[in-house]
């Protein structure tokens, strides 16, 4: 079955620095979301990517998936204190309809 | 612009007791989607409806839990004779039923805690 890593599990920025983070899967992706979350909520719908080498921006989030579809990552530009939270990747998995999702990457944001 | 809802936020209840929670979702979404998620991980798929019909069920899904969207609009989470193990954040989300690939919109969850 379809698996989602998610690299790094945790990160600390200082407010005003770029950072990256990336979401790998095992098989080819088919459609992967980023999501969101603050602590104890739901998760907020950021971006969705289909083709190969699609890029996205939103504000200062770019998401872009790789050419052969296998990973994406999401850069934060000149972070703020409002992009702190966790940070989720999804795919659609073994059937058309349930997503599957990586553990999640922590970000912190440093005043 | 009403997005998905969910009810209760909390509930806190004693092992073995039957628990219930609400999803509205958003009003022309069709798809609705039950997940469970723990600390420190994404969320786990339970069940998905299109209109009121089950489509998929997880296979993880015990028989202590069951779902319904009667009239294709809300739905409901029961869980029966809970268990330690059963303590999770439980999230609802909701899609437009046009093609797959549709972004699927959460709500807050409801936090499940088992005495």
């Amino acid at each position: 079955s379809q698996e989602l890593e998610q690299s790094p599990q945790s990160l600390i920025v200082q407010e005003g620095k770029n950072l990256t983070i990336n979401c790998t899967s095992s098989k080819t992706l088919y459609g992967l979301y980023w999501y969101k979350q603050k602590y104890g909520e739901g998760l907020i719908f950021l971006m969705m990517l289909q083709k190969g080498g699609e890029e996205k921006s939103h504000e200062k989030i770019t998401a872009k998936l790789d050419e052969k579809k296998q990973q994406s990552s999401l850069h934060i530009t000149a972070s703020q204190p409002s992009h702190a939270g966790i940070y989720l990747c999804g795919a659609s998995g073994d059937s058309n309809y349930q997503l599957i999702w990586g553990a999640g990457t922590k970000l912190i944001i440093k005043p | 612009d009403t997005g998905v809802s969910q009810d209760p936020r909390h509930k806190i209840t004693k092992r073995g007791q039957n628990v219930t929670f609400r999803c509205d979702p958003i009003s022309e979404h069709n798809r609705l989607y039950w997940y469970r998620q723990t600390l420190g991980q994404g969320p786990e798929f339970l069940t998905y409806f299109q209109n009121e019909a089950q489509l998929e069920k997880s296979r993880l899904l015990s028989d202590r839990f069951s779902a319904e969207r009667p009239k294709g609009s809300f739905s409901t989470l029961e869980i029966q004779r809970t268990e330690q193990g059963d303590s999770a954040m439980y999230l609802c989300a909701s899609s437009l039923g046009r093609g797959n690939n549709q972004p699927q919109h959460f709500g807050d969850g409801t936090r499940l805690s088992i005495l």
